[in-house]
């Protein structure tokens, strides 16, 4: 079956540690998102990337990078510069051709102590 | 910069009643899609309904319908016929020419019997 994998569920790390969180699909799409969920303020947009070997910040995209070299890959590293890097974070992909609705990652949750 | 505002962080609805959950948002683009996304408590992200803005006739989609609103920038959804598993966030995004999500900070529906 199609879909989009996130991994590990939970992760949990030392502060000034950087880690990085997989996201591989299987769709063939073109498009692939990070968001980070908070409680109360909904999903926010970390980074996108619209091709292979491009990508565009997002409106919350300090602390974070990613790479974008496969076309199923797109994995988020969180810095030891990301203030407060404990928090759900989801993959997702699009088509990427026009408007098209996105495609959601089960998450993983990230606890930095 | 696109907004989507969701004012009621909690709704309650009984089982086989009717509950509308609200949602306006602020552009100044005239091409743009609308979408209202449901995350049950395992967190998975499933799209419920989409709305594309140049078309006038509200979508549905079985038990769930929108009422759209495109002068006043108002998208709210309504669910007909509450079942307990229609228990979630719901989330209302908006997305246009640049081709990422913006998301609304959610609304918490339960469903009692």
């Amino acid at each position: 079956d199609g879909g989009i994998t996130q991994s590990p569920k939970y992760l949990f790390r030392k502060e000034g540690q950087n880690v990085t969180l997989s996201c591989e699909q299987n769709l063939n799409h073109d498009a692939m998102y990070w968001y980070r969920q908070d409680p109360g303020q909904g999903l926010r947009l970390i980074y996108y990337s619209q091709i292979v070997n491009d990508f565009q910040k997002g409106d919350i995209a300090e602390g974070y990078s990613v790479s974008r070299e496969k076309k199923e890959s797109f994995p988020l590293t969180v810095t030891s510069a990301q203030k407060n890097p404990t928090a759900f974070y989801l993959c997702a992909s699009s088509i990427g051709q026009g408007i098209s609705p996105l495609h959601f990652g089960n998450g993983t949750r990230l606890t930095v102590t | 910069a696109q907004t989507v505002t969701q004012s009621q962080p909690e709704m309650s609805v009984q089982e086989a009643e009717t509950v509308t959950l609200s949602c306006t948002y602020d552009t100044s683009e005239s091409d743009y899609y609308l979408f209202w996304y449901k995350q049950p408590p395992s967190r998975q992200m499933i799209l419920v309904i989409r709305q594309e803005a140049y078309k006038q006739q509200n979508a549905t989609e079985n038990r769930f319908s929108v009422n759209f609103q495109k002068a006043a920038k108002s998208f709210s959804l309504k669910i007909s016929d509450s079942q307990l598993g229609d228990a979630a966030m719901y989330f209302c995004a908006y997305t246009g020419t640049a081709s990422k999500l913006t998301f609304g900070t959610g609304t918490r529906l339960q469903v009692t019997l």
